[in-house]
């Protein structure tokens, strides 16, 4: 039983696309994480959600949004995908007020 | 499948006290292990690495140790201080995959 659940593992698209990730948790946290990962493997938090609030790291483009159909799922939609863009990009999730995290194994998005 | 488990915490020292944080992993092949950190409201920084058996990552005083024989990973200081208070992880990499553990929370005091 995988916790935490992003699809697709591997996305190569060209520049200009929009695209999605989809994540899953099945573990009844009440917060859901989006983390890129850097080329020197730090992971910047992009986006943190619960069903009260979003709070948005104010450095992420617009063009990077956060959808939340349930409490389960918390999708990243990228509009206009640039060359920058490339990256593994992370999904967690914890319960609301937990210093503890479940991560998703990675979504490797390479822009072409 | 891939797989690391680390001891949940929370963990309380005193400072100057010595940390031990474990981590055991499950792996095919030859992964790569990492500690991670998470200071409060910020992303993970990578903390060290160690890409193959009996190789010792270290950076900030911390250490680590890839033991392959007992497929380990413990983080280890000699001297805590209050501002390592933290959320460290632990990590493996297989190739393009990570697999993080579910984070220990340590909190020094003065």
């Amino acid at each position: 039983d995988t916790a935490v659940s992003q699809t697709p593992k591997y996305l190569v698209t060209q520049m200009g696309n929009d695209k999605s990730i989809k994540c899953e948790q099945n573990l009844g946290h009440d917060t859901m994480y989006w983390y890129k990962q850097d080329s020197k493997k730090f992971l910047k938090i992009m986006f943190s959600y619960n069903n009260k609030e979003l709070i948005i790291n104010e450095t992420v483009p617009n063009r990077f949004s956060p959808k939340s159909p349930d409490k389960a799922h918390l999708n990243l939609h990228i509009n206009s995908l640039e060359l920058g863009d490339s990256a593994v990009y992370f999904c967690a999730s914890s319960q609301d007020g937990a210093l503890r995290a479940f991560f998703g194994q990675g979504t490797r998005l390479t822009v072409v | 499948g891939d797989s690391v488990t680390q001891m949940e915490g929370p963990v309380t020292l005193s400072e100057e006290a010595f940390l031990t944080i474990n981590c055991t992993y499950t792996a095919t092949g030859y992964p790569s292990l990492f500690w991670y950190v998470q200071y409060p409201g910020e992303g993970l920084q990578l903390l060290l690495k160690a890409t193959k058996a009996d190789d010792k990552g270290s950076n900030k005083g911390f250490e680590a140790t890839y033991r392959k024989e007992t497929t380990s990973f413990h983080l280890e200081k000699g001297s805590v201080q209050v501002s390592d208070s933290a959320v460290y992880f632990c990590a493996l990499s297989t190739g393009n995959q990570f697999y993080f553990g579910t984070g220990t929370s340590l909190t020094v005091i003065p």
